[in-house]
């Protein structure tokens, strides 16, 4: 089964970069990786998806791994509205998402 | 554009039990989920559809789940009976074809207490 591993908890200050590591090492060549946010009584919401290639958007940066067995979400300069958990997933050709059980971001101002 | 909407937001119910959750997508979504997610883990897909008919329900305990979506638009999940260990948020979420592999619309979620 797809499995991603991320670290339980990560701390940043305010304005600074935070790096958000995650593997997956079972993922196959047509599997997506995407990262989702979840804040407090909410579902989670999508942040960004990649294939093979970096991706930048409006909300942040994914860098994969050239073997695609790791990702990094990074958040280029973290407020307090980014604390959350973050979900890196792997996404199936038919829409399967399989999650992984998250990063708890706290931001200290 | 409306979000992806869930009744009831809370439900609380004594095991053996039965629940019923509702689901509305986003209008024109094909491809609609429900997922589990207990308290600290992340969310477990339960059953994915598309328009009307299942795409995948591996992971649904079908002696007691089941879902249904009726038209291709709004659906149901239903436990019966329910036992203590249902105890979790149920989420919902929607996703038109095209980018249902990477970018699905959550809703709330519905949290259940079995007592």
């Amino acid at each position: 089964d797809a499995k991603t591993t991320q670290p339980n908890s990560m701390e940043s200050n305010e304005e600074e970069p935070v790096h958000l590591p995650c593997n997956h090492s079972t993922i196959s060549g047509t599997d997506y990786i995407h990262w989702y946010r979840q804040l407090p009584s909410q579902g989670p919401e999508y942040v960004i998806h990649g294939l093979t290639s970096n991706v930048n958007n409006r909300m942040a940066s994914l860098a994969i791994a050239e073997d695609r067995k790791s990702s990094t979400l990074i958040l280029h300069r973290a407020t307090l509205r980014d604390a959350a958990v973050y979900y890196c997933c792997q996404g199936t050709n038919a829409g399967k998402s399989t999650f992984g059980d998250g990063t708890t971001l706290t931001v200290k101002p | 554009e409306a979000g992806v909407a869930q009744s009831p937001r809370y439900k609380i119910i004594e095991k053996r039990q039965s629940v019923a959750f509702w689901c509305n997508p986003i209008s024109g979504h094909a491809t609609l989920y429900w997922y589990q997610q207990i308290l600290g883990q992340g969310p477990k897909l339960l059953i994915q559809f598309q328009n009307n008919g299942v795409v995948d329900d591996s992971q649904l305990p079908k002696d007691r789940f089941s879902a249904e979506r009726l038209k291709g638009v709004d659906s149901t999940l239903k436990i019966q009976p329910a036992k203590l260990e249902d105890s979790a948020v149920y989420l919902c979420a929607s996703s038109s074809i095209d980018r249902a592999v990477y970018e699905q619309y959550f809703g709330p979620g519905t949290r259940l207490t079995v007592t």
